[in-house]
């Protein structure tokens, strides 16, 4: 079946530009989230949307990062302002149920690389 | 102290060797623990997934969790130039609405 899609699969901005970038999950899944992968840094959480409760935004870095999403299912995560030191592939994942649930593992999107020059 | 600890690599292994990648964490909480695979440019994707101390076993691959130690462990059997990925550890505490927490990733290289 059709997997977490992502897209642009990259995209290059300007230092001071807003970027959008989507993500279309699996179908049914309740849960989404937005990871940060940079170079030797791992993974570091962004967001977690939940059906229709109040999304978890504690991850967010600051205030020029949001993230939306519409009708339970697409969701947007919006950068403005870009900064060169928000370089780095956005991932997506979905999950079945909620997060921390038993037997309900993420499944990744392949990112969003995105370069701030 | 880091709540999850995995040494970055890069580990590179003849084909054919058996490879163990290994985390420790420091929160004696988590209960669920996964291991997922990531190809270069590609999204991790799930390996395999525990619950319990013990071990589970998928193929080639074998999961270790050993909860008294806080150290779980992924075996790779037989490895195969195809096994080149980055190995991510993550884990769940069991209760409460808290975000999956991962490893910073073990970078393998089998060589043929």
């Amino acid at each position: 079946g059709a997997g977490v899609s992502q897209s642009p699969s990259n995209k290059v901005t300007e230092k001071g530009k807003d970027v959008e970038l989507r993500c279309d999950p699996i179908s049914g899944h309740t849960a989404l989230y937005w990871y940060r992968q940079s170079l030797g840094q791992g993974l570091e959480f962004l967001i977690y949307f939940q059906g229709n409760s109040a999304p978890d935004k504690s991850g967010l870095p600051s205030d020029r990062f949001s993230a939306e999403r519409t009708g339970g299912s697409v969701s947007t995560l919006t950068i403005q302002r870009t900064q060169q030191e928000d370089s780095a592939v956005y991932l997506c994942a979905s999950s079945l149920y909620s997060r921390g649930s038993y037997n309900s593992p993420l499944h990744f999107g392949n990112g969003t690389r995105l370069t701030v020059t | 102290q880091k709540e999850v600890e995995q040494d970055p690599g890069p580990l590179s292994v003849p084909e054919g060797a058996i490879v163990s990648l290994n985390c420790t964490y420091s929160n004696s909480a988590f209960q669920y623990f996964m291991w997922y695979r990531q190809y270069s440019r590609k999204g991790p994707e799930l390996l395999m997934y525990t619950y319990s101390s013990g071990n589970k076993e998928d193929g080639r691959f074998t999961a270790q969790v050993d909860k008294s130690s806080k150290y779980i462990s992924l075996f790779i059997r037989d490895s195969q130039p195809s096994d080149s990925a980055t190995y991510l550890c993550a884990m769940y505490l069991g209760s409460g609405n808290t975000p999956l927490v991962f490893g910073k990733g073990t970078r393998l290289s089998v060589i043929a």
